[in-house]
């Protein structure tokens, strides 16, 4: 897998766009970059994954720079239920790969 | 009802008793998963599984055991508990398709004391 380097912890206030980074320069040109958010001990929820261009559906979007080596999670109007930890995830395997975490960034959105 | 099912939700064993954690998904999905996750840490693959009759170890297989006993179940065992397996455990069921994602049951908290 491709290594991933994520800020520890972010903090944003309710209403305002998160905004988290995610660095990923050793990444392949056919893997997939997935973000998965974790609510406090609940099961991973996928967000969203993306290759090469921008991503957008109804819970956020992925920019992924040009040259591939970063991304970035962007939640609109964050509230206080987004407040999670955020793995970003670039798997190697094609179509058998599997998801491996890291630590992730703790967001924690503030009234 | 939820897509990935896990039983039972909060267990607690003494040592060196055999458990069984149950996971059963409604996805029709080929691939199934265990994961395990100590506090403060991100997840860590125990057993995976391309489709019945395929199973294969992840990073921390030893002392665990699994049984794919159809599609849609997949089950984890440990053969005699050790309190370091006190941990948080999570399946997951995927499609296989590239760009799909996974869909992660809500976990069972299991204690061993």
């Amino acid at each position: 897998d491709a290594k991933t380097t994520q800020p520890p912890s972010m903090d944003c206030a309710e209403g305002r766009a998160a905004n988290l980074p995610c660095n990923h320069s050793t990444i392949s040109g056919n893997e997939y970059v997935y973000w998965y958010r974790q609510i406090h001990s609940q099961g991973p929820q996928y967000i969203i994954h993306g290759l090469k261009n921008n991503e957008t559906n109804e819970m956020a979007s992925l920019i992924i720079t040009e040259d591939r080596k970063s991304s970035t999670l962007i939640l609109p109007h964050a509230t206080l239920r987004d407040t999670a930890v955020y793995y970003c995830i670039v798997p190697s395997g094609g179509s058998n790969y599997k998801l491996t975490f890291g630590k992730g960034t703790l967001l924690t959105v503030n009234p | 009802d939820a897509d990935v099912t896990q039983t039972p939700r909060n267990r607690i064993t003494k040592t060196g008793k055999r458990i069984m954690l149950e996971c059963s998904q409604t996805k029709g999905h080929d691939r199934m998963y265990w994961y395990r996750q100590d506090p403060g840490l991100g997840l860590q693959l125990i057993y995976y599984s391309f489709d019945v009759k395929d199973i294969n170890k992840g990073e921390i297989s030893d002392g665990y055991s699994v049984s794919r006993q159809a599609q849609a179940k997949f089950s984890l065992s440990l053969e005699s508990a050790i309190p370091n397996q006190t941990a948080l455990y999570f399946c997951a069921t995927s499609s296989g398709e590239l760009g799909g994602g996974y869909t992660f049951g809500s976990g069972t908290r299991l204690t061993v004391v």
